[in-house]
């Protein structure tokens, strides 16, 4: 069966400090994978997705980037953190082509200070 | 903005079948309905998802009017750890474009001993 890691499962972290998180997906190839973000009491935005290795399509211009070094690897990254960066991070995975939900993990809440 | 309807809140008995009703009365031919639930603190979790027919799986059951401008998300036999917030979405299944999901806000299912 197919699972998703996500960590950390929290983070506080200074304003203009830089970010790393990580995710990873085991049981499956060749994934979508996706990062959104959800603010407190709101839905969720989709900040990036990627359908291949190093094939990263930026939904919203923001302080935050991304990266697909593996094939099962989803890493979001930013060099300076800002307030506004605080949130629920989600990374999400489905199968390439049509007909394919979402699975989500666990989250990572980050707290910029 | 979502393109889905739900009530924001709905009680349930343990044990009865609990009813969750969507209206979408702006899909198009090609969209998908699809539920999810989200738990506090975590990230969302995939039910179950149809286009035209009626779908059950382990989880639940969706009822699509003929029109499809309206769902029901049945759960069976309802427990508290069904307790969450459930979410309808309509969206396009292509490419990356499945990720876009729009979460709106949702119904908030209180599952009652």
């Amino acid at each position: 069966s197919q699972t998703i890691h996500q960590w950390p499962a929290t983070l506080v972290q200074p304003v203009g400090s830089p970010l790393s998180l990580e995710c990873t997906v085991e049981g499956t190839s060749n994934p979508n994978l996706y990062w959104y973000r959800q603010a407190a009491g709101r839905g969720l935005q989709l900040l990036f997705y990627s359908v291949g290795i190093g094939q990263i399509s930026s939904e919203v211009p923001q302080n935050l980037s991304a990266s697909r070094p593996q094939d099962r690897q989803f890493i979001l990254s930013s060099k300076k953190l800002l307030l506004s960066d605080s949130g629920f991070y989600l990374c999400a995975w489905s199968y390439a082509g049509v007909n394919s939900p979402l699975h989500f993990g666990n989250g990572t809440r980050l707290t910029v200070t | 903005d979502a393109k889905t309807t739900q009530p924001p809140s709905m009680d349930c008995a343990e044990g009865r079948a609990a009813n969750l009703p969507c209206n979408h009365s702006t899909i198009s031919g090609n969209e998908y309905v699809y539920w999810y639930r989200q738990i506090h603190s975590q990230g969302p979790q995939y039910i179950i998802h149809g286009l035209k027919n009626n779908e059950t799986n382990e989880m639940a059951s969706l009822i699509i009017t003929e029109d499809r401008k309206s769902s029901t998300l049945i759960l069976p036999h309802a427990t508290l750890r069904d307790t969450a917030v459930y979410y309808c979405i309509v969206n396009l299944d292509y490419g990356g474009s499945q990720g876009n999901l729009i979460f709106g806000k949702g119904t908030k299912l209180s599952v009652k001993p």
